[in-house]
């Protein structure tokens, strides 16, 4: 398995923009996480789903964000519109019970 | 509310030192422990994975110790090498209400010199 895929590895966009973030999670596991990582506030876990639903979205920093799981091999965070201090690396990570696995991450720079 | 702590925040160490990394949490009811390493402009990746009902795991020159009851772990490195150089952070598996959490420490950033 190629383990958790996000896409784009980067992305740079100018503040108010809609940024879309991709994740494919391991094949099989149940739940999928989505993390963000600053320097200030190390990982804050935002959003998590099982089985595709949504279970706990209290991280979500504000209405900005947004976040899908359409099936269980595919979701998104979604920020609209974006600002400077969303500025951050986004992980994904799934896992089939009580392990995670973490992707390669997404940088994004909101300018 | 977990809380998780990692001390030291950073670690110098020659090459060929055995190292201990500390991580320390407020909330004993946990599911797991679990510690990660992760090199800079990287993903994580997990090291070793303690259950609840276990004391410790072992992988190769690595290896974790958990203590529930006084609400820690460590990771020891044996006979560190300049690869083993990247941050490590550890990571407590429980709940709130019915929602899991995984709760991550700050890290410690660790510098093996050759």
């Amino acid at each position: 398995d190629a383990g958790v895929i996000q896409s784009p590895r980067h992305e740079v966009t100018e503040m108010g923009q809609e940024v879309t973030l991709r994740c494919k999670p391991i094949s099989g596991h149940d739940y999928l996480f989505w993390y963000r990582q600053t320097m200030m506030r190390g990982l804050e876990l935002l959003i998590y789903f099982n089985n595709n639903v949504p279970i706990d979205d209290s991280g979500m920093p504000e209405d900005r964000f947004s976040a899908k799981m359409p099936n269980a091999s595919f979701s998104t965070l979604k920020i609209q519109p974006s600002e400077p201090r969303d500025s951050a690396v986004y992980f994904c990570a799934s896992s089939p019970n009580t392990e995670a696995f973490f992707g390669q991450g997404t940088r994004l720079t909101v300018v | 509310k977990q809380e998780v702590t990692q001390i030291p925040a950073a670690l110098s160490v020659p090459e060929g030192e055995n190292l201990v990394l500390n991580c320390s949490f407020t909330d004993s009811a946990i599911y797991n422990l679990q510690w990660f390493r992760q090199d800079p402009g990287k993903g994580l990746t997990s090291l070793l994975l303690i259950q609840s009902s276990q004391r410790e795991q072992t992988s190769g020159r690595l290896n974790a110790s958990l203590d529930k009851s006084s609400g820690r772990s460590t990771l020891y490195i044996a006979a560190s090498q300049p690869g083993d150089s990247a941050t490590y952070l550890c990571a407590a598996g429980g709940f709130s209400g019915s929602a899991r959490q995984l709760t991550f420490g700050s890290g410690t950033q660790l510098t093996v010199l050759p």
